[in-house]
């Protein structure tokens, strides 16, 4: 079985300074995670994924996140804020290859402050 | 990247009704379509797992008699609610992947439910 914890339901930034959104998982097999952004009313837009091999993978709109085994974690940090990253964001596992089912965390909703 | 389509986005429905809501992959053949219930300011929870041809797997402690899934063809899976109560108003969200277990997944932007 798998679980996703993200620290922190509501994170507010300054725009232009870092964003940091936790998350950390447990999994019985090596996992394959992921961090989702969704804006109001739609569905969910993958900003990157880990598999296998490089543990910090850069995604889309200047997101990136780090695998790091030993602390369970896959973080998920952006430089500089923007106030088009205010939004809901999302981490999930889905043990390694076995069917895609994903397991969400709570969310972490981010505010922009101009 | 693949396109899930969903509709429709907006439903309201009184109570006792049924609402089909379908899910739809544009530019592929998805052979597995997952539904995912959302409500409000929460994360989202997988109902069930859709597969082309045979019957969903429903996940612990949804009825699979309250969310009927068909996924007749490799494009096309549809979720209805029947006999709709207002503890069924959510936000329903369908993906699918494109390939193999490996394979990227895509998410429809999603269905309103509201039971009157």
């Amino acid at each position: 079985a798998q679980s996703v914890t993200q620290l922190g339901s509501h994170v507010s930034v300054s725009e232009g300074a870092l964003v940091l959104l936790r998350c950390n998982y447990s999994s019985s097999v090596p996992p394959y995670l992921f961090w989702y952004v969704q804006y109001p009313n739609q569905g969910l837009q993958l900003l990157l994924k880990y598999t296998t091999g490089a543990t910090l993978v850069k995604g889309i709109n200047g997101f990136e996140a780090e695998f790091k085994k030993s602390e369970t974690s896959f973080h998920l940090t952006k430089p500089s804020a923007h106030m088009s990253d205010a939004a809901e964001y999302f981490c999930a596992v889905t043990p390694g290859a076995a069917g895609n089912k994903l397991t969400f965390g709570g969310g972490t909703r981010v505010l922009v402050k101009p | 990247g693949a396109v899930v389509s969903q509709h429709p986005s907006w439903v309201i429905c009184k109570s006792g009704t049924s609402v089909k809501i379908e899910c739809r992959s544009l530019d592929f053949q998805a052979t597995t379509m997952f539904w995912y219930r959302q409500f409000p300011k929460q994360s989202l929870m997988l109902m069930a797992t859709s597969n082309e041809g045979s019957k969903a797997t429903y996940e612990q402690g949804v009825e699979k008699d309250k969310f009927l899934i068909n996924h007749a063809s490799l494009t096309l899976s549809t979720l209805t609610v029947t006999s709709a109560h207002p503890e069924d108003s959510s936000f329903y969200i369908c993906s699918a992947r494109t390939g193999p277990a490996t394979g990227e997944l895509f998410f429809g932007e999603g269905s309103r439910l509201t039971v009157l």
